[in-house]
């Protein structure tokens, strides 16, 4: 099946700083999801993205397919947005690690 | 309001118990899934349900056994707990295979 590997595994920042968390799929995808899941556990949906950008407040996500990976953006990052994200291929039902981001103070 | 809703929200119970974890979405979804995420936060496919018919069944021991009455909801029954059935089991559902998935806030089922 498809594997999906996310980058990097962890990430520390600092309140404000921005950052680039990375999806790699090993085979051509037609339909891509990035989650938030915060502390308290809930998955929460940040963008379906199967090509293209899109952008939703400090946040915005950007599709290659035909290069087989994506990227989501955090800019002016808070406190708030610790947790871990997930990238998952939805026709293949993968997901990723994740990466557990914290911000911190 | 709640899309898609699970009960219980936390399931403690013994070694070799069966106990139920359901599932309903509001949301006129017509494909519905169950994902278990263990404790390194790794989330795997279960089980897909889409119009009430099981379409996908990853090898997952057959003491799990998912029962959906009605396209609104997808339940799990699990029989004869053990130590390593621990985790979180999420609720998912979406229009059709392929399509933006909304998830549930997960149960937590721990196992003494």
């Amino acid at each position: 099946g498809i594997q999906v590997e996310q980058s990097p595994p962890d990430l520390i920042l600092q309140e404000g700083a921005n950052s680039t968390l990375r999806c790699n799929f090993s085979d051509s995808v037609n339909n891509l999801q990035w989650f938030h899941q915060n502390p308290w556990g809930q998955l929460i949906n940040l963008f379906y993205i199967p090509s293209g950008t899109k952008q939703n407040g400090r946040l915005s996500a950007t599709t290659v397919a035909t290069e087989r990976y994506s990227l989501l953006y955090i800019s002016s990052s808070q406190t708030t947005d610790s947790g871990v994200y997930f990238c998952a291929v939805i026709n293949d039902m993968r997901f990723g690690a994740g990466t557990r981001l914290t911000v911190k103070p | 309001d709640t899309a898609v809703s699970q009960t219980p929200k936390y399931l403690v119970t013994q070694m070799g118990n069966d106990k139920s974890i359901k599932c309903e979405q509001n949301l006129g979804h017509d494909t519905m899934y169950w994902y278990k995420q263990d404790s390194k936060k790794f989330l795997k496919i279960m089980f897909s349900y889409n119009n009430k018919e099981l379409i996908i069944n990853e090898t997952v021991p057959n003491r799990f056994s998912p029962k959906s009455p009605d396209k609104a909801h997808l339940n799990l029954h699990i029989n004869s707990l053990e130590l390593g059935d621990s985790a979180v089991y999420f609720c998912a559902s979406s229009t059709q295979g392929g399509q933006p998935q909304h998830f549930g806030d997960g149960t937590r089922l721990s196992i003494l």
